[in-house]
């Protein structure tokens, strides 16, 4: 059964850092990873895919990496601004089982920037 | 461009009352559908997904089912609600295949 762990659970930086956030994953016969913003008390905001070929995206100051062998990535963000505040949630596409192919979701990194 | 609704946006309801919430999907065909519920500390779990019309695959066993009426109509219902149905309702879509997986603004349960 697949894992995805994200390490670490909170994290608060000062305004302008550049920061890293990790995902592992147990299984890496996976088809793509995607990251995803949470704003307390809303939906999901998908911020990058990547798909199993690829080795990184880019968006903005937002660049994902997939290392699918190690099963690894990480999302780093570039001079992070209060704005950033938020959880950020990784979440792998694979296999699971009875014909279907499901998301599954680490807990998340809750990132503060501090102005 | 593609849009999800949910409603209600927030739900305060008895221990054994019925449950109905809505998930829409507008500017696409034929999506994928489903209904994650979100509890504080355990992550997404999986509730239901929907590839069409009246096609409806259950991840685990609960008091819940799902249904879907109409091509970008979603909907999660309960006969009685547990105490234990409380949480962060996210229905989300995604094209056929395996692209963006994209959620609605989510529903809040509170079962008392």
């Amino acid at each position: 059964k697949q894992e995805v762990t994200q390490i670490p659970a909170a994290l608060s930086v000062p305004e302008g850092e550049n920061l890293v956030l990790n995902c592992s994953f147990t299984d890496s016969a996976i088809y793509n990873l995607q990251w995803f913003r949470q704003d307390p008390g809303k939906g999901l905001t998908s911020l990058l895919l990547i798909q199993s070929s690829q080795r990184e995206q880019t968006s903005g100051r937002l660049n994902a990496s997939l290392d699918k062998s190690s099963g690894r990535s990480t999302l780093y963000i570039a001079a992070s601004q209060p704005g950033d505040s938020a959880t950020y949630l990784c979440a792998v596409h694979a296999y699971s089982g009875a014909g279907s192919y499901q998301l599954t979701f680490g807990k998340g990194t809750k990132l503060s920037v501090i102005p | 461009s593609q849009t999800i609704h949910q409603w209600p946006a927030t739900l305060v309801q008895p221990v054994g009352s019925p449950l109905s919430l809505e998930c829409t999907v507008e500017g696409t065909s034929n999506p994928n559908l489903y209904w994650y519920r979100q509890a504080a500390g355990r992550g997404l779990q999986l509730l239901f997904y929907s590839v069409g019309i009246g096609q409806i695959s259950s991840e685990v066993p609960q008091n819940l089912s799902a249904s879907r009426p109409q091509d970008r109509q979603f909907i999660l219902s309960s006969k009685k609600l547990l105490l234990s149905d409380s949480g962060f309702y996210l229905c989300a879509w995604r094209a056929g295949g395996m692209g963006t997986q994209y959620f609605g603004p989510g529903t809040r349960l509170t079962v008392l």
